[in-house]
């Protein structure tokens, strides 16, 4: 366990559907990262947020998809009308801005499946 | 942040030493190694970073060329719970809002 919450663990939607993820970090960890991971490939980067602030969200970020983290603690993933495409791991990953020593803590993910 | 180049799978044997090979010939002076694992159905974990010097912690060791054009994770005695795809990334230090890049990384398969 490393401290990051993730949840639900499983998701199962139909196509079209809204679903909406939630992460609770590290309690002192002021950055907070979304990633996506298919079957077979390596975590996608998805946004970046420091504090309550979101400052990165890459390509892959369709205007389906939004992340909030309001008060700079916990943090949703919402995506809208969702596609079997959507379907993957998403993990949320936090850290502490200190040193070259940062290290990243992930969670466990939030599989979903679109049907 | 730099490319780094991964066999796909390795295999070891349970009690021996596992040592992972990562590339990295683009690096750049301000960037460090990191090593991260997953295991199956769990995200990814931390195991150890570097800059140019050999680190060693209670997971594994990292030894880094003098050219830090690639570098070698070592797990001295491999588990059937060391099973799992390793990831090597190379990032600047404490960036920390510039992402970690993963690749595919190499999954490892400990035999019994």
């Amino acid at each position: 366990d490393t401290g990051v919450s993730q949840d639900p663990r499983h998701k199962i939607t139909k196509r079209g559907q809204n679903v909406t993820f939630r992460c609770d970090p590290i309690s002192e960890h002021n950055r907070l990262y979304w990633y996506r991971q298919t079957l077979g490939q390596g975590p996608e980067f998805l946004t970046y947020f420091q504090n309550e602030a979101q400052l990165e969200k890459s390509r892959l970020l369709s205007d389906r998809f939004s992340a909030e983290r309001p008060k700079g603690s916990f943090s949703t993933l919402e995506i809208q009308r969702t596609e079997q495409g959507d379907s993957a791991m998403y993990l949320c990953v936090s850290s502490l801005a200190r040193d070259s020593r940062t290290e990243a803590f992930f969670g466990q993910g939030t599989r979903l499946t679109v049907v | 942040d730099a490319k780094t180049t991964q066999p796909p799978s390795m295999d070891c044997a349970e009690g021996r030493a596992a040592n992972l090979p990562c590339n990295h010939s683009t690096i750049s002076g301000n960037e460090y190694v990191y090593w991260y694992r997953q295991i199956h159905s769990q995200g990814p974990q931390y195991i150890i970073h570097g800059l140019k010097n050999n680190e060693t912690n209670e997971m594994a060791s990292l030894i880094i060329t003098e050219d830090r054009k690639s570098s070698t994770l070592i797990l001295p005695h491999a588990t059937l719970r060391d099973t799992a795809v390793y990831y090597c990334i190379v990032r600047v230090g404490d960036t920390g809002r510039r992402a970690l890049t993963f690749g595919s990384g190499t999954r490892l398969q400990v035999q019994p």
